[in-house]
């Protein structure tokens, strides 16, 4: 099975500052996604990052909220800027290539304090 | 309407009980379908793909009207290590960004 790796695994951080988190895949791959899983929710989907091109943010999502970077192949971040307690919740990054692909991330435990 | 609903449960059966979940979808354009198992405190992970003519693997079916935009999957002989949320997704392509329904808990009980 595919390898996807996630940095940090959880963190606590204090409203107003920011926090990158980290996608590592083992394998190239052209689309990587992101999601957010607030508690007792499913999945929403903040945006998916194409290499080499900005970013697509669906709907409620923003660019200067979540900046994004996919410098490569194998590898993403995502930002979530001026934090609240609001943004707290699991972010998963989603490698997608092809129907068989399909896996994610460990996640990585945000909580804003 | 939403892109995907499921019934959210709980569903508390006891072991080897049958248990079916049910899950519709807004997008005529779908193309593929999958139900996803996600554990307490985990990532989800891909359970099965759906196909139009229904599929099965071990005890697990899922079957597919796209008429009705209408997905199930059926656990047959359920084991305590079954509970866990059952999440509905689809997507409109291969390769394209996954929606997730709410999710269906499912607790198994001895």
């Amino acid at each position: 099975s595919a390898v996807i790796s996630q940095k940090p695994s959880r963190d606590i951080c204090q409203r107003g500052t920011s926090l990158t988190i980290q996608c590592q895949v083992d394998s190239q791959v052209t689309m990587m996604f992101w999601y957010r899983q607030q508690p007792g929710q499913s999945l929403t989907l903040i945006a998916t990052a194409n290499q080499g091109s900005e970013a697509t943010y669906e709907s409620g999502f923003v660019i200067d909220k979540f900046p994004i970077s996919r410098p490569n192949l194998t590898f993403s971040t995502l930002t979530v800027s001026n934090m609240s307690p609001e943004d707290s919740s699991i972010y998963l990054c989603r490698r997608g290539q092809g129907r068989e692909t399909q896996y994610f991330g460990p996640g990585t435990r945000l909580l804003v304090l | 309407r939403k892109e995907v609903e499921q019934d959210p449960g709980p569903f508390n059966v006891p072991e080897g009980a049958t248990v079916a979940f049910n899950c519709t979808y807004s997008n005529s354009a779908s193309q593929s379908f999958f139900w996803y198992r996600q554990d307490c405190r985990k990532e989800p992970k891909l359970l099965m793909s759906v196909y139009s003519s229904g599929n099965e693997d071990g005890r697990f079916t899922a079957q597919l009207n796209r008429a009705s935009q209408y997905i199930s999957l059926l656990i047959r002989d359920s084991k305590l290590s079954d509970s866990a949320t059952y999440l509905c997704v689809v997507n409109k392509q291969a390769g394209t960004a996954l929606i997730f329904g709410k999710g269906t808990t499912l607790s198994v009980s001895s």
